[in-house]
């Protein structure tokens, strides 16, 4: 199946600092998800964006699906972004509308 | 509010006792699935259905079952759960579309732990 890599694995950062978080895939992808893990488990959607950017206050995010790869910028971080940062893909043929995953990114943000 | 609800949260059971975490949904998405994520291993898919009475196995599906009497629920049995089922269980819910689905959501969670 398809490989979703994400990088860096962690991240630590203090309030404020901005960020960049990487998502390569190894195939064409449909679609293109980010999520964010909060520490209770809950898997919060951030992003669906098969291609071009996107913004939602302090996160940004975009895709460029002809080179493989999709970025998620925070800006001015914040103790509440900490969590585990995850890209899924989607792709087409027998395993349509099934997602796959990363790894993830834990970022850590110290006050 | 558009949501997926999963029930229970949190669930501590014995080897063997049957168990069922519900599942459901109110966007109309034709689409749901099942996840569990376990550490050092990520997300990976138990069990997908494409529409109500259309299911079929994702990458993990031993020892578990599921079944779509209704659009909108999806639920996930344990017939006789061990230990190794301990996991955080995630369901999800899109709309299909042949070009590859649409946005997916995902429930709170179910914590469970068999012991």
């Amino acid at each position: 199946g398809i490989q979703v890599e994400q990088s860096p694995p962690d991240l630590i950062l203090q309030e404020g600092a901005n960020s960049t978080l990487r998502c390569n895939f190894s195939d064409s992808v449909n679609n293109l998800q980010w999520f964010h893990q909060n520490p209770w488990g809950q898997l919060i959607n951030l992003f669906y964006i098969p291609s071009g950017t996107k913004q939602n206050g302090r996160l940004s995010a975009t895709t460029v699906a002809t080179e493989r790869y999709s970025l998620l910028y925070i800006s001015s971080s914040q103790t509440t972004d900490s969590g585990v940062y995850f890209c899924a893909v989607v792709t087409g043929g027998s395993t349509l509308g099934r997602l796959y995953f990363g790894r993830g990114t834990q970022l850590t943000v110290w006050p | 509010e558009a949501q997926v609800t999963q029930n229970p949260r949190y669930l501590i059971t014995v080897t063997g006792k049957k168990l069922t975490v519900t599942c459901s949904q109110n966007m109309n998405h034709e689409y749901m699935s099942w996840y569990r994520q376990d550490p050092g291993l990520g997300l990976r898919q138990i069990y997908y259905s494409m529409n109500v009475e259309v299911t079929d196995k994702g990458d993990v599906p031993e020892g578990y079952k599921v079944s779509r009497k209704e659009k909108r629920n999806f639920p996930l049995i344990l017939e006789s759960p061990s230990p190794n089922q301990t996991s955080l269980y995630f369901c999800a819910s899109s709309f299909f579309s042949l070009g590859g689905g649409t946005e997916a959501f995902f429930g709170q969670g179910t914590r469970l732990t068999v012991v």
